[in-house]
This record gives C-alpha cells, sequence and structure tokens, in this order.
C-alpha cells in the first residue's frame, strides 16, 4: 500500500517567511510524528499526535513552530519567521501504535528545507 | 525521560567483514528497540526490531542482540557488502510518561570498502 508521503520535497524560502510542511501518513495510523534532522545529525523529536488526544509538543524548538493534524489523518507541520537555522530535513513518521505496544514507525520521504 | 548513547559514531570496514554498533539506554523501562538505516538522501526504514522478552533476533546478515540487565543492545552485520554502507540508528521504547514516543540515538556512519 502507499506510504507516508510528504510536500513539498524542497523547499527555499527566505529568512523571516512563514512556510508549511505537510505530512500524508499510511491510511489507518493513529500515531504521527514529526523530526527534524539538521545535515549528518540524528532525529530530533519535534511533535507527536496519537488519535484525538492533546498532541506531544515537548520537541517543539520554539513558539514559532507549530503543527496540526486535521480529521486524524493529515498533518501540517507550520515554522513562522523561518530563521537559517530552520534548514533541515522534516521528516514525518506514522505508525498504527495500538495500546501500550509500541508498533514499528514508517518514515516519509522528508521536506528539505533551506532558509535563505 | 529516556537517554540512548549510540557508539561508535563512524565505523569503516572492509567487504565481507562483521560490523558491530552498540547503544546503551537509560530506562529500564524500555521494551522495545528497532535498528534504522538511513541511506543518503533516503528516509530511514527499519531493518530489524527486538522485544524485551527475547535476547536475540536474526534476519539473514543482520542480528539484534539486548541485555537488559546492561541496558544495552547491539546491531550485528554480518559478512558486508558495499550496499551496506549507510547512517544507522538504534532507538528505544519505555512507554508510560514517553508514551508513543520512541527516542533516537545519534547514528552510526557505516562504510564498507570493496
Amino acid at each position: 500500500g502507499a506510504g507516508v508521503s510528504q510536500s513539498p520535497s524542497n523547499k527555499v524560502t527566505e529568512k523571516g517567511k512563514d512556510v508549511e510542511l505537510r505530512c500524508d501518513p499510511i491510511s489507518g495510523h493513529t500515531a504521527l510524528y514529526w523530526y527534524r534532522q539538521s545535515l549528518g545529525q540524528g532525529l530530533e523529536f519535534l511533535i507527536y499526535f496519537q488519535g484525538n488526544s492533546a498532541p506531544d509538543k515537548s520537541g517543539l524548538p520554539s513558539d514559532r513552530f507549530s503543527a496540526e493534524r486535521t480529521g486524524g489523518s493529515v498533518s501540517t507541520l507550520t515554522i513562522q519567521r523561518t530563521q537559517q537555522e530552520d534548514s533541515a530535513v522534516y521528516l514525518c513518521a506514522s505508525s498504527p501504535l495500538r495500546g501500550w505496544f509500541q508498533e514499528t514507525q514508517y518514515f516519509g520521504p522528508g521536506t528539505r528545507l533551506l532558509v535563505l | 525521560g529516556e537517554n540512548v548513547e549510540q557508539h561508535p559514531s563512524t565505523l569503516s570496514v572492509q567487504e565481507g567483514d562483521s560490523a558491530v554498533i552498540k547503544c546503551t539506554y537509560s530506562d529500564s523501562a524500555s521494551n522495545y528497540f528497532p535498528w534504522y538505516k538511513q541511506e543518503l538522501g533516503k528516509r530511514p526504514q527499519l531493518i530489524i526490531d527486538i522485544r524485551s522478552n527475547v535476547g536475540e533476533k536474526k534476519d539473514q546478515r543482520i542480528a539484534v542482540t539486548l541485555n537488559k540487565t546492561a541496558k544495552h543492545f547491539s546491531l550485528h552485520i554480518t559478512e558486508t557488502q558495499p550496499e551496506d554502507s549507510a547512517v544507522y540508528f538504534c532507538a528505544a521504547y519505555a512507554g508510560g510518561t514517553s508514551y508513543g514516543k520512541l527516542t533516537f540515538g545519534q547514528g552510526t556512519i557505516l562504510t564498507v570498502h570493496p
């Protein structure tokens, strides 16, 4: 079946502009995650949605970052007033996550963001 | 919260040799440990995982071992091939207050020389 998809695949923006990144999870997956990966670095957790529960925003680096998940499916990560240090690959992942039993997270291809 | 340390950060081997990557975790409640492979410019993909009720799991040339007492787990790749070259990430899941969240290691860059 279809995997996790993200758009755009690449985004170049000017410092100070707002950007929106989109994630379409695997159909039926209740959990959705956003990560940031800077060049040559590991996976930095940003935010996590699970069903209708309040999202876990503990990884968001500043109040310029926000995310929504509409109807328990598509998610949008918004970065306001972008800074050069926001340049990175933004990865989305989804998981079935049933009960306490952790399931595999499936990653999307990422959005490469470059802030000039 | 959970903390995962991964070593080494880089690993260079000759084709045909074995490669071992080690991770330690801090939360004794952790019960799920996946390993992801990320090729250059690609998405991370699960290659193997292990749950806390077993000590070892194998899948062809790759294996993962878990020592719950010492709180560490390792990835073993035998008969390495150039296409094994990638960044490998370990992760741990503790549940509880970290419900649903994986904590990732910093990654190991594996280079297999022909």
